[in-house]
Formats: structure tokens, sequence, C-alpha cells
């Protein structure tokens, strides 16, 4: 089925350990997303792509980078992991540029210990 | 700063029934869209409905209506004839200048 395909979909991690979080979608969308839900909060922005070789923060960037390696895929980074990143991570595209995720993954639960 | 307040975080209806959520927002731009969200518990978000602000007529998708009152900075979604499978988080959100907010959420079950 065509979607946003997200890996792995859980992963623990000790403090300080690195890991890149995998995006893919197979839509042709321009713009894609990464996102992270903590409990008792809606989503926040991380990052952001609206085309392929461009990158922007969201409104929680610390502690990730990110990198969109072609139209279709969109990793994030974690270079040292830390206790405050223990959450679950949506990565979304868009259609319509730059105004809302419209396709969502099925979310990276990420445990930092 | 745009904000997004969801102020009943779990409500409760029974099947068949319509249900109200609120939302409400603050913003200073005129130019700007609002979101329904749903998070079943198979986590996966989905886009139920969207408003454009320039727009006076409400949003409608089947059974899922939007009372947009843009003085107020009000967005409440209806869901009429509720299913089990609506059983849900549902996130109000808020998009303008290249940024998208959301609510806190409403945890909305549906009982048989």
């Amino acid at each position: 089925n065509a979607g946003v395909t997200q890996t792995p979909k859980f992963q623990v991690l000790k403090t300080g350990q690195s890991m890149t979080l995998q995006c893919a979608q197979d839509m042709n969308h321009n713009s894609m997303y990464w996102y992270r839900q903590d409990p008792g909060m809606g989503l926040r922005l991380i990052y952001y792509s609206a085309s392929e070789g461009t990158t922007d923060k969201g409104e929680v960037p610390n502690g990730y980078n990110v990198s969109r390696l072609n139209k279709r895929e969109f990793s994030l980074r974690l270079e040292s992991a830390a206790p405050s990143q223990t959450s679950v991570y949506f990565c979304a595209s868009s259609e319509w540029g730059l105004i809302q995720p419209q396709h969502f993954g099925d979310g990276t639960r990420l445990s930092i210990l | 700063a745009q904000t997004v307040t969801q102020s009943q975080p779990e409500m409760s209806v029974q099947e068949a029934e319509t249900v109200t959520l609120s939302c409400t927002y603050d913003t200073s731009e005129n130019n700007y869209y609002l979101f329904w969200y749903k998070q079943p518990p198979s986590r996966q978000m989905i886009l139920v409905i969207r408003q454009e602000a320039y727009k006076q007529q409400n949003a409608t998708e089947n059974r899922f209506s939007v009372n947009f009152q843009k003085a107020a900075k009000s967005f409440s979604l209806k869901i009429s004839d509720s299913q089990l499978g609506d059983t849900a988080m549902y996130f109000c959100a808020l998009w303008e200048n290249e940024k998208l907010t959301f609510g806190t959420g409403t945890r909305l079950t549906i009982i048989p």
C-alpha cells in the first residue's frame, strides 16, 4: 500500500548512543516532516523539508539532525541520545507544500535509558 | 505566538449519538488553516478535516463537520452518528506562517 514507512517501530538506546530513524514515502510528495509526540501533548515539529535538498528547523530541533536523501527519504539522526528524547517519533509527508502533513507513518517508539 | 487549546481531555458518548469536541486558538494572522486529526489506538495520525480561515462555509466530510467561529477563534468538531471506530484521540491543529501547532488532544470513547 502507498504511504509513509518508518523504521524501526521500536528502539531502546542508552544515553550517549547515536541512532538514525528512517522514513520513506512513495507518493511523490515534495514536503516531509519529523514530529515527536510526548504524553499529554500534541505533536511538535522537529524538522521539515519543503523539497529535496532543503531542510529547516521546527519547534524543537535541538539534539537532532536530518537528511533529505532524495525525494522519497527523510532521515532523523540523534547524535548523542538523552533521556529527554524518549518519545514517539512520527514522519509525515504532504503534497501541498508547507501547509499540513497529510500522511503519517506509524511512528517509532524510542526509549533512552 | 500561536496556541491551540482543547479543554476536554476525555469524552465518551453512546454509539450512534452526536458528539462535539471543542477547540479554541489564538493567532495574530488573518490567513491560516485549521485541522482536526484522529489518532486511533493503532497510533497512526489521520487527517479528518481541514478549514481555510478565509472560507466562511464550515467544512464537512461525511459524518464529520466543523463549527468555525473566526471572531471567537473557535473551531469545534461534530461527529454525527458516532461509530465504535471513532474511538481515538482527536487533535486540533493550527497552521500559520509555515508552522503547525497541535492542541493537547481529546480522548474520545464510543460506548457500544
